[in-house]
């Protein structure tokens, strides 16, 4: 069964500390992989698309990484701020099929405390 | 800003009544999603149009239906509504229907079923 497994479910940092959020899937084959932030009572924001040849990308102090052997992604938050405070969803799409196919993980709640 | 417009905002209404939801996708876009999102869960995808045709349903109950308008507005209509119903429903919009493309999302409407 196709899943996606984030971990950990909540975190809590302070501010201006880094942070890693981890996700784990069985998608196989795959097409992409994606993260989304959600703020509270907000539409999801995409952060990084990967498709399954990329190892990395960033945008601005987000950076994803997919390791597809391991079927792994972590999403590093560098010198993190109040505003990242929010739930980081990892998606994953399956090869070849309709978006509808989208498998979204429960998401990691970020507290960033001053 | 994404670009996708959802009204209302906010509902809230009793069990047995009837709501409609409405969506504009980004200008561009032929594709609308509907995402069920209630508390501390995952989204949950609905239902899927392209170009006014129905693509996809995924956990949709009878008593919810949708519809797309050559405008490529989109409404969900939930009916006979009871307080599981309660949840922040989104939509989504994307160029194609496949699964490469960026979904751009509402900000939600959030209904309380009393």
């Amino acid at each position: 069964k196709n899943q996606v497994e984030q971990s950990p479910q909540s975190l809590i940092i302070l501010e201006g500390k880094n942070c890693t959020l981890q996700c784990n899937y069985t998608v196989s084959p795959f097409s992409n992989l994606r993260w989304y932030k959600q703020d509270t009572g907000r539409g999801p924001v995409s952060l990084t698309i990967m498709t399954f040849s990329e190892n990395t990308k960033s945008n601005g102090r987000y950076t994803a990484t997919l390791d597809a052997d391991t079927k792994q992604s972590s999403l590093h938050i560098t010198a993190s701020q109040l505003s990242d405070s929010a739930s980081y969803i990892c998606v994953v799409s399956p090869f070849n099929q309709a978006g509808t196919a989208l498998i979204f993980g429960k998401g990691t709640t970020l507290s960033v405390s001053s | 800003d994404s670009g996708v417009t959802q009204t209302p905002k906010h509902l809230i209404t009793a069990t047995g009544q009837r709501v409609t939801l409405r969506c504009s996708p980004r200008s561009g876009d032929l594709s609308v999603y509907w995402y069920q999102q209630s508390l501390d869960q995952g989204l949950q995808f609905l239902i899927q149009y392209y170009n006014g045709e129905e693509r996809a349903k995924g956990n949709i109950l009878e008593r919810f239906s949708a519809q797309q308008f050559p405008d490529l507005h989109s409404e969900l209509n939930l009916s006979s509504l009871e307080l599981g119903d309660s949840a922040l429903y989104f939509c989504a919009s994307s160029t194609g229907q496949g699964n490469t493309g960026e979904l751009f999302f509402g900000e939600g409407s959030r209904l309380t079923v009393l």
